[in-house]
């Protein structure tokens, strides 16, 4: 299993700029989750997903966008690239049963700049 | 007050010292608790998860006090190779799937 992979690992966008992060679990987990992690900050949960075809706003959701069309894959859309977007972005899956929730797995995150 | 607050750090320490964390927490209604670890500009990592009756993973020892809101984490006998950042971590209550993570503690351990 290659567990939560993310691309791009780094990018560097102009203001007002548009870009998609991508993000792909293989552990058919159920809950997908996206976080951003400013410098010396805790993560903050952006957007979630309970299942394919729903999701949630988490903390911080403006200036962003999501999808889940598969249970696979979760994509973070940025429409127009803000200074304050630049971060670390995380995401991140985990099984909700009948016994809640089992350990949330992480991506290697992708590191964002807006310019 | 912060949901979930941890001691600022950084903690330097050396080799063999021991090590506690300490976490409070502001939701009363909060069911789970974890901490995670995470290595410079690496992703969070679970360490372990935190129950009422307290438990224990080899050095590593997690205890939770719902009356006080509080939670800490033990490293006994610290090895070069526990320096990370380590993250007080709850889930927001009522709301499946939201963890709140605290900012976390930096700890180097030296030789």
């Amino acid at each position: 299993n290659a567990g939560v992979t993310q691309t791009p690992k780094f990018r560097i966008l102009k203001i007002g700029q548009s870009m998609t992060l991508q993000c792909t679990q293989d552990m058919n987990h159920n809950y997908m989750y996206w976080y951003r992690q400013d410098p010396g900050m805790g993560l903050k949960l952006i957007y979630y997903s309970v299942g394919a075809g729903i999701t949630d706003k988490g903390e911080v959701p403006n200036g962003y966008n999501v999808s889940r069309s598969t249970t696979e894959d979760f994509p973070l859309r940025l429409e127009l690239a803000a200074p304050s977007q630049t971060s670390v972005y995380f995401c991140a899956s985990s099984y909700w049963g009948t016994g809640g929730e089992d350990t949330q797995y992480f991506g290697p995150g992708t590191r964002l700049t807006v310019l | 007050r912060k949901e979930v607050e941890q001691d600022p750090g950084p903690f330097n320490v050396p080799e063999g010292a021991t090590v506690a964390f300490n976490c409070t927490y502001s939701n009363s209604a909060s069911q789970s608790f974890f901490w995670y670890r995470q290595d410079c500009r690496k992703e969070p990592k679970l360490l372990m998860s935190v129950y009422s009756s307290g438990n224990e993973d080899g050095r590593f020892t997690a205890q939770l006090n719902r009356a006080s809101q509080y939670i800490s984490l033990l490293i006994r006998d610290s090895k070069l190779s526990d320096s990370a950042t380590y993250l007080c971590v709850v889930t927001s209550g009522g709301s499946q799937g939201n963890l709140i993570f605290g900012k976390g503690t930096k700890l180097s351990v030296k030789p």
